[in-house]
């Protein structure tokens, strides 16, 4: 049982370049989340999923496009990178119970240059 | 909007002593509290949640209180060793699935 994971773990982007991140979990939950971690900002949720097909924003969506096409994976899409987007990225999944626990995955630094 | 504050940012301790971290908050509507570990580099651990309708939970050498009321919680451990070195964050679950996070307080546990 891995839980959540995330690729890549690291990445390198010049500005106006695209990537997407993954995230995978394999503990069948329905609701998924995207943060961004900045020092002096804490954690701020950029986009959530609470099931297939479906995507809200979140604090900070601007810049940042997601799609959640299998219930296990949700992708976080930078169409053209900013310097204003280094950071580093989590994902996060929790179950639709009463409990609403979040897990999270281990990050992905990116540096936009 | 809510509003969740830590303090202190930083705290360093010998080794043995109990501790206290505390997080505050401006809206007491919420459906539970977590507090999480992170590790330089690393992502996040859930170490306790606690449910709007409790007031405490228990793990370990880790308890953590909720009163909404006053708008805090706290996350005392006990008997601290140098492996509890690492960041700790506290998170309120709102409506719209919206996790707020306070800015962590760094804990250094000295040998």
């Amino acid at each position: 049982n891995a839980g959540v994971t995330q690729t890549p773990k690291f990445r390198v982007l010049k500005t106006g370049q695209s990537m997407t991140l993954l995230c995978a979990q394999d503990m069948n939950h329905e609701y998924m989340y995207w943060y961004r971690q900045d020092p002096g900002m804490g954690l701020r949720l950029i986009h959530y999923s609470v099931g297939e097909g479906t995507t809200a924003k979140g604090e900070v969506p601007d810049g940042y496009n997601v799609s959640r096409l299998k219930k296990q994976n949700f992708l976080l899409g930078l169409e053209s990178a900013a310097p204003s987007q280094t950071s580093v990225y989590f994902c996060a999944s929790s179950n639709r119970d009463w409990v609403h626990e979040q897990y999270f995955g281990p990050g992905t630094r990116l540096t936009v240059t | 909007k809510q509003e969740v504050t830590q303090i202190p940012a930083a705290l360093s301790v010998p080794e043995g002593e109990n501790l206290v971290l505390n997080c505050s908050f401006t809206d007491s509507a919420i459906y539970n509290l977590q507090w999480f570990r992170q590790d330089p580099g690393k992502g996040l651990t859930s170490l306790l949640l606690i449910q709007s309708s409790q007031r405490e939970q228990t793990s370990g050498r880790l308890n953590a209180s909720l009163d909404k009321s006053s708008g805090r919680s706290t996350l005392y451990i006990a008997a601290s060793q140098p492996g509890d070195s690492a960041t700790y964050l506290c998170a309120l679950l709102r409506a719209g699935n919206m996790l707020t996070f306070g800015g962590g307080t760094r804990l250094m546990v000295k040998p």
